[in-house]
């Protein structure tokens, strides 16, 4: 098993679907990250949890919705999205660190297109 | 507030010849530095990384980058580009500015290097 584990790799969907995005990571971490990556754009932090409490929400709509039920599993629930929501999304897994400088890991992203 | 500029969207070297991706940074208390790389239609691979201690820091596939504070730069080199290397590069700050127990990275825009034969 690689370390951190997105599926699916790539998805379609219709603005009025509803659809999730799943997150595996099997490093032992206890914190896990939710990025979004549009062409052009810096990598945007979208969600943070930590130890399963989420610790960031970076001023993301609510059509987005994350769900951690253990450290080791990550998902982002869609509902009613946009054409601009088309992006890759990351995900990413660190352990906790006290001075803050853990390193990401990430998975190999799911490719979002909403049409 | 951390925030990190890398300049030069786009870099284009020979094969065999010196890469040089340019990254400055700005952080309000020690940061912690990233070098990453994306290969197409994949995640991120950390490259190489600056916490504390010696200044110049070796990475994966020949790169290394040097921490200069004066300068507020964390420029990744490679002697000699190789075809493979051909990807996009992205540099990132970390720092404990908020307290937090976490890895909060902030990335620069990416540069996506081009290796000509």
């Amino acid at each position: 098993e690689t370390g951190v584990t997105q599926t699916p790799r790539h998805l379609v969907m219709g603005m009025t679907n509803k659809k999730s995005l799943k997150c595996e990571q099997h490093l032992g971490h206890n914190a896990m990250y939710w990025y979004k990556q549009s062409a052009k754009k810096p990598l945007e932090l979208m969600f943070v949890y930590s130890l399963e409490e989420r610790v960031e929400n970076n001023s993301v709509p609510s059509r987005f919705s994350p769900e951690c039920p253990n450290s080791s599993h990550l998902f982002l629930h869609l509902h009613t999205l946009q054409p601009e929501d088309s992006a890759l999304y990351l995900c990413a897994s660190s352990r906790r660190d006290p001075l803050g400088g853990g390193e990401l890991f990430f998975g190999e992203g799911s490719r979002l297109t909403v049409l | 507030a951390q925030s990190v500029t890398q300049l030069g969207s786009h870099v284009s070297v020979s094969e065999g010849a010196l890469v040089l991706l340019r990254c400055n940074y700005s952080s309000s208390v020690p940061p912690y530095l990233f070098w990453y790389v994306q290969y197409p239609n994949q995640g991120l691979q950390l490259l190489l990384k600056y916490t504390t201690g010696a200044t110049l820091v070796k990475g994966i596939n020949g790169f290394e980058a040097e921490f200069k504070k004066s300068e507020t730069s964390f420029h990744l080199t490679k002697p000699s580009a190789h075809m493979s290397d051909a990807a996009e590069y992205f540099c990132a700050v970390s720092g404990n500015a908020g307290g937090t127990s976490y890895g909060k990275l902030t990335f620069g825009q990416g540069t996506i290097l081009t290796v000509h034969p």
